[in-house]
């Protein structure tokens, strides 16, 4: 158990509705960051968010969105859903920028997923 | 941006054999490189990492060796179990911006390793 949760555990909706994952990073972690997972692409990386302010954004469509709230708890917002973004979506989290750590650097956990289905 | 390739795409070793990963990326720029290992119905999970300024880090059975000059990195598991079955992914981490607070980490395509028996 890395620490990191989500939910739901599954989710299945259909074609044009709006969904939305939710994400609470381990105690302490004030990093977040969000990841989509496809059979044909892998491991794309979404958004990061770091104590409350977005930090970089990756391969994120407009139709989704993300906000990391004061209790630095996130959600990923999904709308005008297509049957392409079915997958499964992952949170992870770190205790702080991955980079910044006196030269060192910190560990990323990741969440159990989501797996989102699109009908 | 980086783009990070992955081979092979999978992986089959008998128990007790090695199993080499390998791993190419385009930023010069990038300057870490974690490797994850994803069991079935899990999140992935760090597994070892080397920084842009090591040539080589091992722990116990898995070692990871990084050639920055050719922009190449590899896992390597020597005498491998069957809890070693799964799928790996290498990764390459850039920064960038003020303070260096924006970063992006970009994955391989991942290689499912099979041990046999």
């Amino acid at each position: 158990d890395s620490g990191v949760t989500q939910t739901p555990k599954h989710l299945i909706t259909a074609t044009g509705q709006r969904v939305t994952l939710r994400c609470s990073p381990r105690s302490g972690d004030l990093s977040v960051y969000w990841y989509q997972q496809s059979l044909d692409q892998g491991l794309q990386f979404l958004i990061q968010y770091y104590n409350g302010e977005e930090r970089a954004k990756g391969n994120i469509l407009e139709r989704f969105s993300a906000q990391q709230f004061p209790d630095l708890h996130s959600e990923l917002n999904l709308s005008s859903l297509e049957l392409g973004d079915s997958a499964l979506y992952f949170c992870a989290s770190s205790l702080s920028l991955l980079g910044l750590a006196g030269g060192a650097f910190n560990e990323q956990f990741f969440g159990p997923g989501t797996r989102l289905t699109v009908l | 941006g980086e783009n990070v390739e992955q081979h092979p795409s999978t992986l089959s070793v008998q128990e007790g054999d090695s199993a080499v990963i390998k791993c190419t990326y385009s930023d010069s720029a990038s300057n870490y490189f974690p490797w994850y290992k994803q069991e079935l119905g899990k999140g992935p999970q760090l597994i070892i990492d080397i920084r842009s300024n090591v040539g080589e880090k091992k722990d116990q059975r898995i070692a990871v060796t990084l050639n920055k000059t050719a922009k190449h990195f590899s896992l390597h598991i020597t005498e491998t179990q069957p809890e070693d079955s799964a799928v790996y992914f290498c990764a390459a981490l850039e920064v960038s911006g003020v303070n260096f607070g924006n970063e992006k980490l970009t994955f391989g395509t991942g290689t499912r390793l099979t041990i046999i028996p």
